[in-house]
């Protein structure tokens, strides 16, 4: 089926390690997205690609790094985890004008 | 102020109601508009635009409201499976090279048999 593909699906850190969220789509969408999602807060946008070779910073992107490899692939690297980092973390695509294709999601906890 | 804000709920409502949320927006420039669902424990899913003229989906309809800024997605009779959280999106300065998506926190929703 077509859409977004996020790995792993679950994972735990312990404070310090690094790790990186893979996050591949296929529907040809320019822009790719990360966000994180908390109780109360909402989903928070970290970092955006708006096409490939661009990535740029969004709402929350301190601790965090990004690298569009290509069209198809978006990744999320955290390189030194900390306990505020635990949250749930969704990949998106879009295509002009249309809604948000996301990813089935990563639940991350640093302990 | 936020500038997407949702009410948070829950709304309980019996099976066959009728229910209507709303999203107020801040920036009177937005452009676009969206309404998604999300499942517990799942990703948020795009339910359907919101029109200028507004739109319906089957039991689902969608309006917009630029004077008093804010959307609406009504809900007729109510099923035990539209229980989820409903995701407002609005977005803006898509011409302009500030461009910008911002989600409402989502209202919660509880269909009860």
């Amino acid at each position: 089926n077509a859409g977004v593909t996020q790995t792993p699906k679950f994972q735990v850190l312990k404070t310090g390690q690094s790790m990186t969220l893979q996050c591949a789509q296929d529907m040809n969408h320019n822009s790719m997205y990360w966000y994180r999602q908390d109780p109360g807060m909402g989903l928070r946008l970290i970092y955006y690609s708006a096409s490939e070779g661009t990535t740029d910073k969004g709402e929350v992107p301190n601790g965090y790094n990004v690298s569009r490899l290509n069209k198809r692939e978006f990744s999320l690297r955290l390189e030194s985890a900390a306990p505020s980092q635990t949250s749930v973390y969704f990949c998106a695509s879009r295509s002009a004008g249309v809604g948000y294709t996301f990813g089935s999601g990563t639940r991350l906890t640093v302990v | 102020r936020k500038e997407v804000e949702q009410d948070p709920g829950p709304f309980n409502v019996p099976e066959g109601a009728t229910v209507a949320f709303n999203c107020t927006y801040s920036n009177s420039a937005s452009q676009s508009f969206f309404w998604y669902r999300q499942d517990c424990r799942k990703e948020p899913k795009l339910l359907m635009s919101v029109y200028s003229s507004g739109n319906e989906d089957g039991r689902f309809t969608a309006q917009l409201n630029r004077a008093s800024q804010y959307i609406s997605l009504l809900i007729r009779d109510s099923k035990l499976s539209d229980s989820a959280t409903y995701l407002c999106a609005v977005s803006w300065g898509a011409t302009s090279g500030t461009y910008k998506y911002i989600f409402g926190t989502g209202t919660r929703l509880k269909v009860l048999a």
